[in-house]
């Protein structure tokens, strides 16, 4: 089982604003990375540190944490957004590295 | 910019042991600011990370892991290699390779090899 808990499954309309959350109570102390996964694709960096994306990732991403949870949010969610993300971190002992179980995002 | 491959067998047996390379190629593997990582897919599941080393050799394993995973880097080559003992059809999976940025409060891979699957079968 993960220390990082993630819904299996969210959906949004096209054009508006999803938040993708990720639970672990090493969230308290480490910031989660996110990355997207398209179907037959290795999963894509879209958001490490405390809020920062690597070149060429849209600026409609983001990240935010508060207490024991992190936030991916989309603004403006566009049909190729549509993918498997998962969070990423420490786990509470700040040893090892532990992944979310994925977040299904489905762009209606 | 940085580029990462695995490479391997693509068919194991049970009981045999699993070997993959990853080579790295675009950046040094001696970098002192990055680990480098493996990473493992089931068919139709969710991300498991499998262990890190850094450019000197020291290592970091997932527990539940540990006791049949062995990473080793080789800078000459500018390569990292993981070893899985005894595997089962459990272990079938995509593996992937990744440089691992770890700092005092972050954890992070970036980029990512393109995957390998590696199946476990008789």
């Amino acid at each position: 089982s993960s220390e990082l808990t993630q819904d299996p499954a969210v959906s949004v309309a096209l054009g508006q604003t999803v938040r993708i959350t990720c639970q672990g109570d090493s969230l308290r102390s480490y910031y989660a990375s996110w990355y997207q996964q398209k179907p037959g694709q290795a999963p894509v960096l879209v958001i490490y540190g405390k809020n920062n994306r690597p070149s060429g990732i849209p600026d409609r991403f983001s990240g935010s944490s508060s207490g024991n949870t992190a936030s991916l949010t989309i603004t403006g969610a566009q049909a190729e957004d549509e993918a498997d993300y998962y969070c990423n971190s420490r786990d509470s002992s700040g040893n090892l590295v532990v992944f979310g179980g994925g977040t299904k995002l489905t762009v209606l | 910019q940085l580029q990462l491959q695995e490479s391997g067998p693509g068919l194991v047996k049970p009981s045999e042991t699993l070997s993959l390379t990853c080579t790295v190629s675009g950046g040094s593997i001696s970098s002192s600011s990055y680990y480098w990582g493996w990473i493992r897919q089931p068919p139709g599941k969710g991300l498991e990370w499998i262990g890190s080393i850094y450019y000197s050799g020291s290592t970091y394993y997932n527990p539940s892991l540990k006791s049949r995973v062995t990473i080793s880097v080789d800078t000459s080559k500018n390569q990292f290699s993981l070893k899985l003992s005894s595997v089962t059809a459990a272990d079938t999976a995509v593996y992937y390779c990744a440089r691992n940025i770890v700092a005092t409060q972050y954890n992070w891979f970036d980029p990512w090899g393109q995957g390998t699957l590696v199946t476990v079968s008789s």
